[in-house]
């Protein structure tokens, strides 16, 4: 089936460091793939999304490129802020055998920024 | 407009009691979706619906777990004979139609402690 490999945190960042999460996925088809955040207290939100092979997502600073050749879209940001400080989730959207479109998550990444 | 609401927030239950959990979903949107959040798996896929169609019940971890969805709106997720192992979040999505494109809005979750 399908699934979504992310880094294991947590991962601490002094503040207008860049940033890394690498995410892979595994899935037949052409997925959709996702970033959804959680910052703390709060629901997941959408942070960024791309549909097909080569596009790009961006949202807030923050960048995701669809590698179909790697099966892979890294999160990155150049210069993260204390508020960006959350978990993140990659995630896989298709099409299931019962005909869902349920998301696959990654186990979620948890960013700490400091000061 | 109002997003996805889940109730209650928070419930705590003995071993052995049933539990009932709502969503509202965002007005007009036809696919809702349920998940479950804990330490140990990460967000779990549990079932969807789409407008008047069958649901897609293949998440369900086990025959203690039902929900329907009243009207094309309201959700409700029961678990019958709660286990500790039961003790999570769980997250209520909805999107504008089932798709793998599509957005899916998250509610804040009932966070479940089964004693």
């Amino acid at each position: 089936g399908d699934s979504v490999t992310q880094m294991e945190g947590p991962v601490t960042l002094s503040e207008e460091a860049f940033l890394t999460i690498n995410c892979t996925y595994t899935a037949t088809g052409y997925p959709s793939l996702f970033w959804y955040v959680q910052y703390p207290g709060e629901g997941l939100q959408l942070l960024l999304k791309a549909t097909k092979a080569d596009d790009k997502g961006s949202n807030k600073g923050f960048e995701a490129t669809y590698r179909k050749e790697t099966t892979s879209f890294h999160l990155e940001k150049g210069s993260v802020q204390v508020s960006d400080s959350a978990v993140y989730f990659c995630a896989l959207s298709g099409v299931s055998g019962a005909g869902s479109y349920q998301l696959t998550f990654g186990k979620g990444t948890k960013l700490s920024v400091i000061p | 407009g109002a997003g996805v609401s889940q109730s209650p927030s928070n419930k705590v239950t003995e071993k052995g009691k049933d539990v009932e959990l709502r969503c509202d979903p965002i007005s007009g949107h036809t696919a809702l979706y349920w998940y479950r959040q804990s330490l140990g798996q990460g967000l779990e896929f549990l079932i969807y619906f789409q407008g008047n169609s069958a649901p897609d019940k293949s998440g369900l971890p086990s025959d203690r777990f039902s929900a329907e969805r009243t009207g094309g709106s309201v959700s409700t997720l029961t678990i019958q004979r709660t286990q500790q192992e039961d003790s999570a979040v769980y997250l209520c999505a909805s999107s504008q139609r089932g798709s793998e494109y599509n957005e899916q809005f998250f509610g804040p979750g009932t966070r479940l402690t089964v004693l």
